[in-house]
């Protein structure tokens, strides 16, 4: 079993709706949690950084993390073509002081017009 | 400074060839950290610097994999005998250090070993 699960879609919405993501985790000591996008063939792009349990929103995008259930979500709202892309939800541990993040496989989103 | 570049973008190399990578921080990042990903999963961890130390090792770095960060500043990552298992993205990342452990990656290298 790998450390974070995420489920790989693909996920297609039409342009507005909101888009639900989230990954599971298995690793009690993860602390940190981040989203990051990734367009086709370029690298990840950090989107959201969390601290613990609880909400971060930042324009469309809000991220919830619930550490009794070991899950974290992303949710994105009016949803754009250009949001078309995969989005990687990533970890770190509170021990670690390296920094080292684990992801998950990501999802594949697409919004069509 | 226009954030964390690699070279080449992309790479093509035969079987049982050695290649090498670059990659340059975004300037006064003190960390610098090598994943690699193939199609359809996530990133996974290589190595790690801190300055010109290489801290952390994943046992995904095989003893044909070597990374080097001589200055503290730009880092290599050479592959040698390469096997067509290697053919995948290499992403570097950087981030400022304790006070800021945000990981910013750059374009990555593509490779594909024929």
């Amino acid at each position: 079993q790998k450390e974070v699960e995420q489920d790989p879609g693909p996920l297609s919405v039409p342009e507005g709706a909101i888009v639900s993501l989230n990954c599971t985790y298995s690793n009690s000591a993860f602390q940190y949690f981040m989203w990051y996008r990734q367009y086709s063939r370029k690298g990840p792009e950090l989107l959201m950084y969390t601290y613990s349990s609880g909400n971060k929103e930042d324009g469309r995008f809000t991220a919830q993390v619930d550490k009794s259930s070991k899950y974290i979500s992303l949710f994105i709202r009016d949803s754009q073509p250009s949001d078309s892309a995969t989005y990687l939800c990533a970890m770190r541990d509170r021990g670690s002081t390296l920094g080292r993040l684990y992801f998950g496989r990501g999802t594949q989103l697409t919004v069509w017009p | 400074d226009t954030g964390v570049s690699q070279d080449p973008r992309h790479k093509i190399t035969k079987r049982g060839q050695n290649v090498t990578f670059r990659c340059d921080p975004i300037s006064e990042h003190n960390r610098l950290y090598w994943y690699r990903q193939t199609l359809g999963q996530g990133p996974e961890f290589l190595t790690y610097f801190q300055n010109e130390a290489q801290l952390e090792k994943s046992r995904l770095l095989s003893d044909r994999f070597s990374a080097e960060r001589p200055k503290g500043s730009f880092s290599t990552l050479e592959i040698q005998r390469t096997e067509q298992g290697d053919s995948a993205m290499y992403l570097c990342a950087s981030s400022l250090g304790p006070a800021q452990e945000t990981q910013y990656f750059g374009p990555g290298t593509r490779l594909l070993v024929l």
